[in-house]
């Protein structure tokens, strides 16, 4: 079945430590890839998006991503957390200029 | 940037009655909108998908009777939750998509009393 798996629900790190949050897709094709990071009780930011070309994809906040064809994977990774940075992230995916579907989030927690 | 409008950014409505929320993309025409459901703690769950001058096309499982979409111009998508009951009560988010482009609204939060 065609899905977008986000396997870590929730994640804790400690600020200025390196971070990052995985994302598979299933889908027959390369889908349009996203990465949106969501505060309680607001609207969708996006960080950074993949159609094609360069794998390493850089984003706002200092966040980045890398496609992975062979894995099927655009995880996001920053290399030092700060504490605004705690939140929800969400990993999207359009297959085929279609519509947008959601992995399940994972929640990010940072420590002092 | 594309800007999309969300209102109400909150509402309140009594059992029975319905709830219109409304989307605009203020700077550039929208063939396809989407609307989104998200429950507490929970991940967008998409709705329906919303083409100008066309039905909206549901997914399994969302009633088209009860959630009313109505896409009459390039930049204003509506939708009206009809009959609304307490487990109406969520966060619903509008999408509008621009080529390979997809701006978000800010959401709506519903509660149903």
């Amino acid at each position: 079945a065609q899905s977008v798996t986000q396997p870590d629900i929730h994640i804790t790190v400690s600020e200025g430590a390196s971070l990052e949050l995985r994302c598979n897709y299933s889908y027959g094709a390369t889908p349009y890839l996203f990465w949106y990071v969501q505060s309680p009780g607001q609207g969708l930011q996006l960080l950074l998006k993949y159609f094609s070309g360069d794998t390493l994809v850089q984003g706002i906040k200092g966040f980045e991503a890398e496609f992975k064809r062979s894995q099927s994977s655009f995880n996001l990774r920053k290399p030092s957390v700060h504490w605004s940075d705690a939140a929800e992230y969400f990993c999207a995916v359009v297959p085929l200029q279609n519509d947008m579907r959601f992995g399940a989030g994972t929640r990010l927690t940072v420590k002092p | 940037g594309a800007v999309v409008s969300q209102h109400p950014s909150w509402v309140i409505c009594k059992s029975g009655t319905s709830v219109k929320i409304e989307c605009r993309s203020l700077d550039f025409q929208a063939t396809t909108m989407f609307w989104y459901r998200q429950f507490p703690k929970q991940s967008l769950m998409l709705m329906a998908t919303s083409n100008e001058g066309s039905k909206a096309t549901y997914e399994q499982g969302v009633e088209k009777d009860k959630f009313l979409i109505n896409h009459a111009s390039l930049t204003l998508s509506t939708l009206t939750v009809t009959s609304a009951h307490p487990e109406d009560s969520s966060f619903y988010i509008c999408s509008a998509r621009q080529g390979a482009d997809y701006t978000f609204g800010s959401g709506t939060r519903l509660t149903v009393v």
